[in-house]
């Protein structure tokens, strides 16, 4: 079971990047790496997802060094509207443990400010 | 198109009795989830479904906490006998199978309160 830990809180001002870092140092051979990012009072959505080096898309890119050990959500030029807790998951939901992944954990609660 | 919806939005009952919490998942979204998710924390897995099968009941509390989905579409989450420490946000999201099942969709939940 990959245990993660991330700040538990971040402050930002709009325009800039930020790099939420996960740590995952029991991280196995066939886990990847989830981030999902949640508002008040909504369900938690998806952002990302990788498994190593780099992946990117329109939202957010995930740096996931050759250890896998951790692994950095990069958020460019954040707004106000990217305030929001992300939660880091790691691991193998197409086994039958799956349960044992889907752990959100407390999150890093991001405030962006004006 | 339509996302996971969830029935009741918001349900008060009070200690000891039953409830029902309904779950429809995205059309063609193989797998369910179900979460449970206090004020100020992260969601608590619960179980999970690949088409009918329960696969992961683990995170259930404990034996008056049950779910199914009998046809491999809508899943029903029962809690027997409630309590007031039942009380809390449940969750549920769909997805489809294999790699894709690590993008959830996420429903509006169901507030329940036990007083």
């Amino acid at each position: 079971l990959a245990k993660t830990t991330q700040p538990i809180s971040m402050d930002s001002y709009e325009g800039q990047e930020v790099n939420i870092t996960c740590s995952h140092n029991n991280i196995a051979t066939n886990d990847y790496i989830t981030w999902y990012q949640q508002f008040p009072s909504q369900g938690p959505r998806f952002i990302i997802q990788g498994y190593k080096t780099k992946v990117t898309n329109e939202v957010a890119s995930l740096f996931i060094p050759a250890d896998r050990k951790s692994s950095t959500l990069s958020l460019p030029r954040v707004s106000l509207s990217d305030t929001a807790v992300y939660y880091c998951l790691v691991g193998d939901i197409r086994g039958n443990n799956a349960g044992n992944m889907l752990t959100f954990g407390g999150g890093t609660r991001l405030m962006v400010k004006p | 198109g339509a996302g996971v919806s969830q029935s009741p939005r918001y349900k008060v009952t009070k200690r000891g009795q039953d409830v029902a919490l309904r779950c429809d998942p995205i059309s063609g979204h193989v797998s369910l989830y179900w979460y449970r998710q206090a004020l100020g924390q992260g969601p608590e897995f619960l179980t999970y479904f690949n088409y009918e099968a329960q696969q992961d009941k683990s995170g259930l509390p404990n034996d008056r906490f049950s779910a199914e989905r009998p046809e491999g579409s809508i899943s029903t989450l029962t809690i027997q006998r409630t309590e007031q420490r039942d009380s809390a946000m449940y969750r549920c999201a769909s997805s489809l199978a294999g790699e894709e099942a690590y993008e959830q969709y996420f429903g509006p939940g169901t507030r329940l309160t036990v007083t």
